[in-house]
């Protein structure tokens, strides 16, 4: 149980494009969705927290224009890079919970912006 | 604010030898505390976690890690590496399951 899904597992694009990551909570709902960058060989870092329903409470330094968080649904968030850049190549994950249980989280996107 | 700082960012160790993955924490609260594993290209899979019950928890493929509240650590053993335990271990905090800090993570080496 508790399995999440992210898609596409992998994307190249050209500059300038505006790729969309989804991810899903296949077996459960979940009330607050994360969405974490990680850079080669270093952590990952909290970019936004969404909640369904809300608007995605970012983090200091993460440009809300920029990394737009669509949460419309119980199982289904989407985070759209929006003009990217290839500064903005990274491996995004997300994870998902239900109140009070750990996060689980998805198998992440690498994009590759040329 | 939570932290974890994670000693040592590459550990080797031989098959069958102990491995131990060094994780201190900072909290002003009792702390969630977590221990995940991730293999390449892949997301974050949940090998144990701390939620203020045992103080030596017991997870997932053998590994268990003990909270001391004195030396605020949480390090993770297990008795006799394998091969597939070869991966990147990120110790993580948390006051609420909802923010959830990550160390910078371990990288684990298995020699034969």
């Amino acid at each position: 149980g508790a399995v999440v899904s992210q898609h596409p597992s992998w994307v190249i694009c050209k500059s300038g494009t505006s790729v969309k990551i989804e991810c899903r909570s296949l077996d459960f709902q979940a009330t607050t969705m994360f969405w974490y960058r990680q850079f080669p060989k270093q952590s990952l870092m909290l970019m936004a927290t969404s909640n369904e329903g809300s608007k995605a409470t970012y983090e200091q330094g993460v440009e809300k224009d920029k990394f737009l968080i669509n949460h419309a649904s119980l199982t289904l968030s989407t985070l759209t890079v929006t003009s990217a850049h290839p500064e903005d190549s990274s491996f995004y994950i997300c994870s998902a919970m239900v109140s009070n249980q750990p996060q689980h989280f998805g198998d992440g996107t690498r994009l590759s912006i040329l | 604010a939570q932290s974890v700082t994670q000693l040592g960012s590459h550990v080797s160790v031989s098959e069958g030898a102990l491995v131990l993955l060094r994780c201190n924490y900072s909290s002003s609260v009792p702390p969630y505390l977590f221990w995940y594993v991730q293999y390449p290209n892949q997301g974050l899979q949940l090998l144990l976690k701390y939620t203020s019950a045992a103080t030596l928890v017991k997870g997932i493929n053998g590994f268990e890690a003990e909270f001391k509240k004195s030396e605020t650590s949480f390090h993770l053993t297990k008795p006799s590496a394998h091969m597939s335990d070869a991966a990147e271990y990120f110790c993580a905090v948390s006051d609420n399951n909802n923010d959830m800090r990550f160390g910078a993570g371990t990288r684990l080496t298995v020699k034969p």
